[in-house]
């Protein structure tokens, strides 16, 4: 099955600087990958994703890249906020009907202001 | 438009009791998922339904945990008898499942604790 890792487990940042979250997935079959942000007491919040027919895709300060021949996609923050900190998990599926998306463990990004 | 809607938000049991969890997805979602998420780690999905129908529950422990859901709109996770290691926070989250749209929208969860 699928394996979904992120890469660093924690993130600290001077507010305004810029975020960089990696994530590596293992089936080359995965076509769809969305970035859920995570605050405390809350349920993942859908933020950005990228279908596999995209390179890049960008939303304000938010933007995701991606590169299937390494199969690793990257979520990109600029000008940070203190209001950024949270939990972040990306996550992978073949994208259909009956998609079933598998996450990292998540990383949390702490912005200091 | 209302979001996904769980309850309780909180729960507390002892071990060996049964416990309960609701939820009713953002109108119109044919697609149900609910997701059990340990501390510290990423949600990993229970159980998946297609309307009335179950999807995929191939990583739902089947001798303690079941759900239903009826009539194709809420749905109910039920745990019986708990272990401490169902601690956890359990997610439901839904999807319209038309073709090209796939993002999955979750609920606040509800976070049990087995003592």
């Amino acid at each position: 099955g699928e394996n979904v890792e992120q890469h660093p487990s924690t993130l600290s940042v001077q507010e305004g600087d810029s975020a960089v979250i990696k994530c590596t997935y293992s089936d080359s079959a995965s076509n769809y990958f969305p970035w859920y942000k995570q605050e405390l007491g809350k349920g993942p919040q859908l933020i950005i994703d990228i279908r596999s027919n995209v390179g890049e895709k960008k939303d304000q300060r938010i933007a995701v890249t991606l590169n299937k021949t390494a199969k690793h996609f990257s979520l990109h923050i600029t000008e940070t906020q203190p209001e950024d900190s949270a939990v972040y998990f990306c996550a992978a599926s073949i994208r259909g009907a009956n998609s079933k998306l598998t996450f990292g463990k998540g990383i949390t990004l702490s912005v200091r202001p | 438009e209302a979001g996904v809607a769980q309850s309780p938000r909180y729960k507390i049991i002892e071990k060996r009791q049964s416990v309960a969890f609701w939820c009713n997805p953002i109108s119109g979602h044919a697609t149900l998922y609910w997701y059990q998420q340990i501390l510290g780690q990423g949600p990993k999905l229970l159980i998946q339904f297609q309307n009335n129908g179950v999807v995929d529950d191939s990583q739902l422990p089947k001798d303690r945990f079941s759900a239903e859901r009826l009539k194709g709109v809420d749905s109910t996770l039920k745990i019986q008898p708990a272990k401490l290691e169902d601690s956890a926070v359990y997610l439901c989250a839904s999807s319209s499942s038309s073709w090209g749209s796939y993002e999955q929208y979750f609920g606040p969860g509800t976070r049990l604790t087995v003592t």
